[in-house]
C-alpha cells in the first residue's frame, strides 16, 4: 500500500507569490494534519482536518489556508511568501483526529525555499 | 499549552555504546508522549509510544523510553547503537482528546565507527 504522499518534492518561490502544497493520505485515512519544519526546529502544527472541516488551527497568520477534497486528499496555501515561510512542509494522515490512538503516518514532506 | 524541550541538539557516540536522549515537557493536563525518528530526507516514522500502562514502552530496534510523570520526562535510550541509527529524534506529546502534536527541537544522533 502506498504511504502519505506529497507534491511537489522541493519548489524555490520568490517573496510575494503564491504556493500550493498538495498531499494525499493514505487510502482509508480520513485525517489530515499539516505541520511546518524549519531548519533547526522541530515540527509545528499548522491545520489539521477531518471529512473536509477543519478541526484545528495553528498559531499561524491567515496567509496560511488549507482545505480537504471529498477524496481526503489536501491542499495547503500560502499567500504572500515570505523569507522565514522557507521549511520543510509535513503532511499527516491518520483514520481519524480525536483520539490520539490513532496514529499519524507523515509523509517526506515538501521542501519551499522562498528567495 | 504544552510544550516539549530536548535537552541536547546533538550526541556523538561511537557504535555499540549506550545512548540517552533527553526529553522534558510541560504541559497543564494529562498528555501522550512520542518519540518519532527521522532520517535524512525522509519524513517522520513513529519510534514509541506512552499512551498508558507500563511507564517502559519498547520499540522493536531496541530502543526503550520511560516516562517519568513526577520529573515529566521522556528519555530514549538504546543499549547499544548501530550506524544504522544515525538520524534526527524528536519527542512530542499529544493530549489525550486529540492526536495533534507538539515536537521538541530534536537531537541528532550520530553514530561513529
Amino acid at each position: 500500500d502506498a504511504g502519505v504522499t506529497q507534491s511537489p518534492t522541493h519548489l524555490i518561490k520568490t517573496r510575494g507569490q503564491h504556493v500550493t502544497l498538495r498531499c494525499s493520505p493514505i487510502s482509508g485515512h480520513k485525517s489530515v494534519s499539516w505541520y511546518q519544519q524549519v531548519l533547526g526546529q522541530g515540527p509545528q502544527f499548522i491545520f489539521q482536518y477531518y471529512e473536509k472541516e477543519e478541526r484545528g488551527r495553528g498559531n499561524f497568520p491567515d496567509r496560511f489556508s488549507a482545505r480537504q477534497f471529498p477524496n481526503y486528499s489536501s491542499e495547503l496555501n500560502v499567500n504572500a511568501l515570505l523569507l522565514g515561510d522557507s521549511a520543510l512542509y509535513l503532511c499527516a494522515s491518520s483514520f481519524r483526529w480525536d483520539r490520539v490512538s490513532n496514529e499519524q503516518f507523515f509523509g517526506p514532506g515538501t521542501r519551499l525555499t522562498v528567495l | 499549552a504544552q510544550s516539549v524541550t530536548q535537552l541536547d541538539s546533538q550526541v556523538p557516540v561511537f557504535e555499540e555504546a549506550p545512548v540517552e536522549l533527553r526529553c522534558n515537557y510541560s504541559s497543564s493536563v494529562s498528555v501522550y508522549l512520542f518519540w518519532y525518528v527521522q532520517y535524512p530526507n525522509q519524513g517522520l516514522q513513529l519510534l514509541l509510544k506512552y499512551l498508558s500502562g507500563s511507564t517502559l514502552v519498547e520499540s522493536i530496534n531496541g530502543f526503550e523510553a520511560e516516562f517519568n510523570k513526577s520529573q515529566t520526562s521522556f528519555h530514549l535510550r538504546k543499549p547499544s547503537v548501530h550506524i544504522s541509527d544515525t538520524a534526527e529524534y524528536f519527542c512530542a506529546v499529544s493530549e489525550m482528546d486529540g492526536n495533534k502534536l507538539v515536537f521538541g527541537a530534536g537531537t541528532i544522533l550520530r553514530v561513529k565507527s
